[in-house]
C-alpha cells in the first residue's frame, strides 16, 4: 500500500484479555518499529525489527508483550492478560535505512 | 547513549509571527536529525531531516531547521505561523554509530493564536 497500515484503529477490551495489533509496513521497507504513546504524550520505544536480524526487544515493558514479523513484512504486537495501564495508542513505523520513519495512524487500545 | 531534549512543553505564538521550536541532542557519533508533527488523533508526519550537507534544511509546509553542531541543536522554524500549524512537534535523533534506533524528544505543543 501507499502508507503504513495499522489495524484495528480502535480496540476496547476487558482486563485480562489478550489483544493483537497488526501493522502492514510500506512495501520494501526493511525496518519496522513499534512505539507506545499515552494520551498525547511522548513516544515510548517498544521493539525494532531490521531485515532478518534478531529484533531489538529492549523496550518491551513486560513479558506480557511480544511481537513478531512474518516474512519480513507484516508485524503483530500481542499483549497478553491486558491491564488498565496498557491503555494507549500503539504506533507502528517503517523505514528504508538510513531514511526517516513513516508512521501509521495508530491503534488506540482501551482496557476496561 | 543518544538523547533528545525539547526544553519547552508548550509554545504559543500569534498567527503571522515567526515560530521556533527548540531541540538539543546528544550522540556519540554523527547525528541524523528529524522533525515530526502530530495532529490530534493522528500518527506522526515527517517534516524534515538533516543527514549531511547544508546546515539549513527546508521541509514540508514551509518549515525549516538549522543544524548547529557546536550547540548540538536542531531548532525548527517557520517565518510566519498559521493557526493550522497548531500541533504536537517531536524532534528525533539517530546515531549513525548505533544502528537504527531512533530516540524521540518528549514533544512540544505549539499553539498558534489567531
Amino acid at each position: 500500500g501507499a502508507g503504513v497500515s495499522q489495524s484495528p484503529s480502535n480496540k476496547v477490551t476487558e482486563k485480562g484479555k489478550d489483544v493483537e495489533l497488526r501493522c502492514d509496513p510500506i512495501s520494501g521497507h526493511t525496518a519496522l518499529y513499534w512505539y507506545r504513546q499515552s494520551l498525547g504524550q511522548g513516544l515510548e520505544f517498544l521493539i525494532y525489527f531490521q531485515g532478518n536480524s534478531a529484533p531489538d526487544k529492549s523496550g518491551l515493558p513486560s513479558d506480557r508483550f511480544s511481537a513478531e514479523r512474518t516474512g519480513g513484512s507484516v508485524s503483530t504486537l500481542t499483549i497478553q492478560r491486558t491491564q488498565q495501564e496498557d491503555s494507549a495508542v500503539y504506533l507502528c513505523a517503517s523505514s528504508l535505512p538510513p531514511g526517516e520513519l513513516f508512521f501509521g495512524e495508530g491503534s488506540r487500545l482501551t482496557v476496561l | 547513549a543518544q538523547s533528545v531534549a525539547q526544553p519547552e512543553d508548550q509554545v504559543n505564538v500569534a498567527e503571522g509571527n515567526p515560530l521556533t521550536v527548540k531541540c538539543t541532542y546528544s550522540v556519540s557519533g554523527n547525528p541524523y536529525l528529524f522533525w515530526y508533527v502530530q495532529y490530534p488523533n493522528r500518527g506522526l508526519q515527517f517534516l524534515l531531516k538533516y543527514i549531511t550537507g547544508d546546515n539549513l534544511v527546508k521541509g514540508s509546509y514551509g518549515f525549516e531547521a538549522e543544524f548547529n553542531k557546536s550547540q548540538t541543536s536542531f531548532h525548527l522554524k517557520k517565518p510566519s505561523a498559521l493557526v493550522s500549524d497548531s500541533a504536537l512537534y517531536f524532534c528525533a535523533v539517530r546515531d549513525n554509530n548505533y544502528g537504527q534506533n531512533f530516540v524521540f524528544g518528549p514533544g512540544t505543543r505549539l499553539s498558534v493564536l489567531p
